[in-house]
Parts: structure tokens; sequence; C-alpha cells
């Protein structure tokens, strides 16, 4: 199994502004999910992307998938104090393997 | 709240001691999960359980003892453990056993060993 890699490892924004995470993979997958982690919590699920989808919105978040590249991003727009956490992608070969996170901070 | 409760929240334990972790979900999930997060590094699968049976065990040390008496009980015993072994424990269910569907986490267990 492999894991995504996230990037950048850390974020800071002002409150208001969008902010913009990328994973990376390696081998081909069914599915690619982003999750957020508030500091000292469980890991809590935002967006499931499937493989033959490239575009998925819910609310404030919008995700891309780019099989070609095996990459995604995660778009946060208009964002908020309440949005700082870590946020984690992973993606499905066997059981969910996550990568280490960004870190985003939102400055009110 | 979740739907995955661990328990407890905080543990501080010696090096000597042995104590079990517990996790409990009503969702009529099939499959957990014990993740460990260390700080600054990936999450790092550690067991997997489907219908109750242990499905993958990812090269953990023997101090680490899992055990699922039910499709909605999962536990983690620990004995004899290191200070390295400090750290955050997740418990995770999902439908089924892989990845088709979202994981729900449990807010996880604060580990110190001293």
């Amino acid at each position: 199994s492999q894991q995504g890699e996230e990037d950048p490892q850390a974020l800071s924004i002002q409150e208001g502004e969008n902010a913009t995470m990328n994973c990376s993979y390696k081998t081909s997958i069914n599915n690619l999910q982003w999750y957020r982690q508030n500091s000292g919590r469980g890991l809590v699920h935002l967006i499931l992307i499937r493989s033959n989808e490239r575009e998925k919105h819910s609310g404030r978040l919008r995700v891309t998938l780019d099989t070609s590249k095996k990459s995604s991003s995660l778009l946060i727009t208009a964002s908020r104090a309440a949005d700082t956490a870590s946020y984690f992608c992973a993606t499905d070969g066997g059981d969910m393997r996550f990568g280490a996170g960004t870190r985003l901070t939102v400055k009110p | 709240e979740t739907g995955v409760t661990q328990t407890p929240r905080h543990l501080v334990m010696g090096m000597t001691n042995k104590k079990s972790l517990k996790c409990e979900q009503h969702l009529g999930h099939n499959a957990m999960y014990w993740y460990k997060q260390s700080a600054k590094k990936p999450l790092e699968l550690m067991f997997v359980y489907s219908l109750e049976e242990r499905v993958e065990n990812n090269s953990v040390p023997s101090r680490f003892s899992p055990e699922c008496p039910n499709s909605s009980h999962l536990f983690l015993h620990l004995h004899t453990l290191q200070p390295e072994d400090s750290a955050l424990y997740l418990c995770a269910s999902s439908p089924g056993q892989g990845a088709a569907y979202g994981y729900t986490f449990g807010s996880g267990t604060r580990l110190t060993v001293v």
C-alpha cells in the first residue's frame, strides 16, 4: 500500500483568503479522500473523489483529481479562523494510508 | 461525537504497567482499525479487523496486543511499553474493510509512557 504526500507541510494565510493544499501519490487508485484533524483530535472525513471524477465540491471545499499526474488538490475558499487544522489526503491502496499532512493556520 | 468512542482520552503509564485502550462504535460498521500518530510523522496503520478477525498486522511490536471481541468493540492491550511509544492512538471504523468509503475516527487516546 502507498500513502499520499501533502504539500506544503505548513501554510499560513489571513482570514478570507483561499487555501490550496496538494497531494501526490505513486500508484493507481480507485479513490482519494481528504480528512481534517483539529489539534490532538481524531480525523474527520471531508470528501471522497473517485478516480473517474475530476472535480468535486462540498460547501467551501473544492477537490480536484488528476490521475495522469497522480495528484490532487484541496481548495478552501473564503477561509475562516475555524479552518485552522491539519489536512490529510489518503489513498485506497488496500487499507487507508495517510501522509504527514498540511498544517493550515488561518489568522483572524 | 463521531459515533466512534475511545477511552480513556489521556493515559500516563510507566514502562512496567499494563493498560488497555478501548474503542467502541455503534455505526454498524464491520471493519475497525488502530492507528498510531506520532509528532510530525504520517499516521501508522497498526491493526485491521474485519468481521472480528484480524486481517493485517503491520509489523507492530508484540508489546501491543489487539483484541476484537465483537464488531462493535476493539481493544489495544499495552504492556512493557517504551517512551517512544508515546503518541496519539486513533481508532477508526468503516462499513467494510478497505477504503471504498470514508473512515470514521474516534477522538484518540493520548498516551504518555514515562
